[in-house]
């Protein structure tokens, strides 16, 4: 298995831009996370689904930041408008049945 | 709000010795611990967990120990190798909702040759 798939690796953009990262789980998977990484805070759940339903939204930061998954092999999450604080490393991972999570190798956010 | 805390950043170790890596946590709800492990330009991986009904758990030279009392927790890895120089992330979950799970915010741990 390829493992989780995220694109793309590194994005940078300017400030207000809309940004779009992607996340293909692994596949039978049915459980998906979306995670943020920073310095001060460490690795912050954000979202996540379960069989494409979102359960938990309380950590996403504000109403700029939305998550979506039409269909079991495929999330997205978007920032929209973009800010400087929102830069960090966003993981996406996957899980069967609230096992051990997998994780993907990162999408590193640089906003100017 | 860290409800899981590891307070120290950086750990340098030689090696052949033991790392000892600590964690702490709040939410007397959490029933479920886990350790990541993260190299540079990887996303964290698995390497070993512990539940509340026990104290220690041990896999190889990895070997984690709960106290469920002081809500801490440590990870303790010998003997340490070059290899094991990595970010280590403590995580907990609840008993009800393993997915809803809680990080820390690392510990660089160096082992030196």
């Amino acid at each position: 298995d390829a493992g989780v798939i995220q694109s793309p690796r590194h994005e940078v953009t300017e400030m207000g831009q809309e940004v779009t990262l992607r996340c293909k789980p692994i596949s039978g998977h049915n459980s998906l996370f979306w995670y943020r990484q920073t310095m001060m805070r460490g690795l912050e759940l954000l979202i996540y689904f379960n069989n494409n339903v979102p359960i938990d939204d309380s950590g996403m930061p504000e109403d700029r930041f939305s998550a979506k998954m039409p269909n079991a092999s495929f999330s997205t999450l978007k920032i929209q408008p973009s800010e400087p604080r929102d830069s960090a490393v966003y993981f996406c991972a996957s899980s069967f049945a609230a096992d051990t999570q997998y994780f993907g190798p990162g999408t590193r956010l640089t906003v100017l | 709000d860290q409800q899981v805390k590891q307070n120290s950043p950086s750990l340098s170790v030689q090696e052949g010795r033991i790392s000892i890596l600590n964690c702490d946590y709040t939410n007397s709800m959490f029933d479920y611990f886990l350790w990541y492990k993260k190299y540079p330009a990887e996303g964290p991986t698995f390497l070993i967990s512990i539940s509340s009904i026990k104290d220690k758990n041990e896999d190889g030279r990895f070997t984690v120990f709960l106290n469920k009392s002081a809500k801490h927790l440590s990870l303790h890895i010998v003997p340490s190798q070059p290899g094991d120089s990595a970010v280590y992330f403590c995580a907990a979950s609840y008993a009800y909702n393993n997915n809803d799970m809680r990080f820390g915010a690392g510990t660089r741990l160096t082992v030196k040759p």
